[in-house]
């Protein structure tokens, strides 16, 4: 069955240290591939989504993810994370055969930063 | 420009009644998606609609329903509601499968 795994339920930083967040998805094909966030209280927002192209994807805030085919993966990173950072983060893809909107979602991480 | 709207934001219900949710897309979106969202199951896919016709369905009971209208905006209705349907449900609206903007939800309560 088709699949989005997130390797990190809870993940706890002080500020301005690195994050990186695994994402795993498992489709045959191409695949459209997205990261949203959700912070406390609020509705879930597009951090950034690979289509085609450059593999290394920039998104809003400063984050950025990385799209390796041969290993199925999506990885979220930053380089320092802040307080406001603090919010839980789905990764999630299109499934085969899309332009739709049937997206299926790993369970997320909720990451958590110390001040 | 208005993002995608959802209401009620809140909903009690008994369990056995039926509700109904209400989603208006961002204005030009014909795709229109819900989810369910529990702590336990996370976000799962219930179904899509673009130009009022279902294009995707998960797996979901009968119980589960929507509809689109030829403004695109959307309803969700479950009938014979049961505790386990508690949850926030989110709806998503598209361009052309160009990203997914999201509305706050609509949190329901079963009781």
């Amino acid at each position: 069955a088709q699949s989005v795994s997130q390797h990190n339920h809870h993940v706890i930083l002080s500020e301005a240290a690195s994050l990186e967040l695994g994402c795993n998805y498992s489709y045959g094909g191409t695949v459209n591939l997205f990261w949203y966030v959700q912070y406390p209280g609020q509705h879930l927002q597009l951090l950034l989504k690979y289509f085609s192209g450059d593999p290394l994807v920039k998104g809003i805030k400063g984050f950025e993810a990385e799209f390796i085919k041969s290993k199925f993966s999506f990885n979220l990173r930053k380089p320092s994370v802040q307080w406001s950072d603090t919010a839980e983060y789905f990764c999630a893809v299109n499934a085969p055969g899309s332009n739709t909107g049937k997206l299926i979602f790993g369970q997320g991480t909720t990451l958590q930063v110390k001040p | 420009k208005a993002g995608v709207t959802q209401t009620p934001r809140y909903l009690i219900k008994t369990r056995g009644q039926q509700v109904t949710l209400s989603c208006s897309p961002i204005s030009g979106h014909r795709s229109v998606s819900w989810y369910q969202q529990t702590p336990g199951q996370g976000l799962q896919f219930l179904f899509e609609y673009f130009s009022e016709t279902q294009r995707n369905k998960g797996n979901f009971p009968g119980r589960f329903s929507g509809r689109q209208f030829s403004n695109s905006r959307s309803e969700m209705n479950v009938s014979t509601l049961e505790l386990g349907d508690s949850a926030l449900y989110l709806c998503a609206s598209s361009l052309k499968g160009n990203g997914y903007t999201f509305g706050s939800g609509t949190r329901l309560t079963v009781v």
